[in-house]
């Protein structure tokens, strides 16, 4: 079961993008990528997610590397209310579509 | 609409103390989860739901125990406190596999309990 690596901390400025990388250089071919993130201590919000193809929604854009080693969350133009902790993710297990969260990115927007 | 609704929002338990966390979901969806928070670490899964009737265990399943008589509701049950289970716990729900690529789950507001 594939699982994730991030880095701890980032720093983005207010109105520049922000780009989050995810390691998960293990994912099996029919494994998605998700993206969450948590807000102070509220539960998880979903992102975005993603299998081969590069995804863009009104929140982000996920970008996937061609072998499916890793990932990258770009938050166009990061306001303060996107600091948050920002998890990526595979889908863990043939059933029951389990998360495994890890301790995911502490994103801070500075004003 | 709703969504996952948990309840209650905060407990305090003493040790040895028994309780059980609600959760409900208005979205007919098939899957349901119970995580735990510590502070400063990520979401661990501790049981999960396929459907009604059925339970599993996740990664830490360990002095909890799950019932999913209803298809919308998932209830986490504590049998004998302890202080090792003070922690934030999340519900979650998600359509299931049927529809895989858009298996999203969606969380609840979260359960903040203490155990003295």
């Amino acid at each position: 079961d594939a699982k994730t690596t991030q880095p701890t901390s980032m720093d983005c400025a207010e109105g520049r993008a922000a780009n989050l990388p995810c390691n998960h250089s293990t994912i099996s071919g029919n494994e998605y990528v998700y993206w969450y993130r948590q807000i102070h201590s509220q539960g998880p919000q979903y992102i975005i997610h993603g299998l081969k193809n590069n995804e863009t929604n009104e929140m982000a854009s996920l970008i996937i590397t061609e072998d499916r080693k890793s990932s990258t969350l770009i938050l166009p133009h990061a306001t303060l209310r996107d600091t948050a902790v920002y998890y990526c993710i595979v889908r863990v297990g043939n059933t029951g579509n389990q998360f495994y969260f890890g301790t995911g990115t502490s994103l801070t927007v500075i004003p | 609409n709703a969504g996952v609704t948990q309840t209650p929002k905060f407990r305090v338990l003493k040790t040895g103390q028994s309780m059980t966390l609600l959760c409900a979901q208005d979205m007919n969806h098939e899957y349901m989860y119970w995580y735990r928070q510590d502070p400063g670490m990520g979401l661990r899964l501790i049981h999960y739901s396929v459907g009604e009737g059925t339970t599993a265990k996740g990664e830490v399943p360990d002095g909890y125990n799950v019932s999913r008589l209803k298809k919308q509701n998932f209830l986490l049950g504590l049998e004998s406190a302890a202080p090792s289970q003070t922690s934030v716990y999340f519900c979650a729900s998600s359509p299931g596999l049927a529809v895989l690529a858009k298996n999203i789950q969606y969380f609840g507001a979260g359960t903040r309990l203490s155990v003295l």
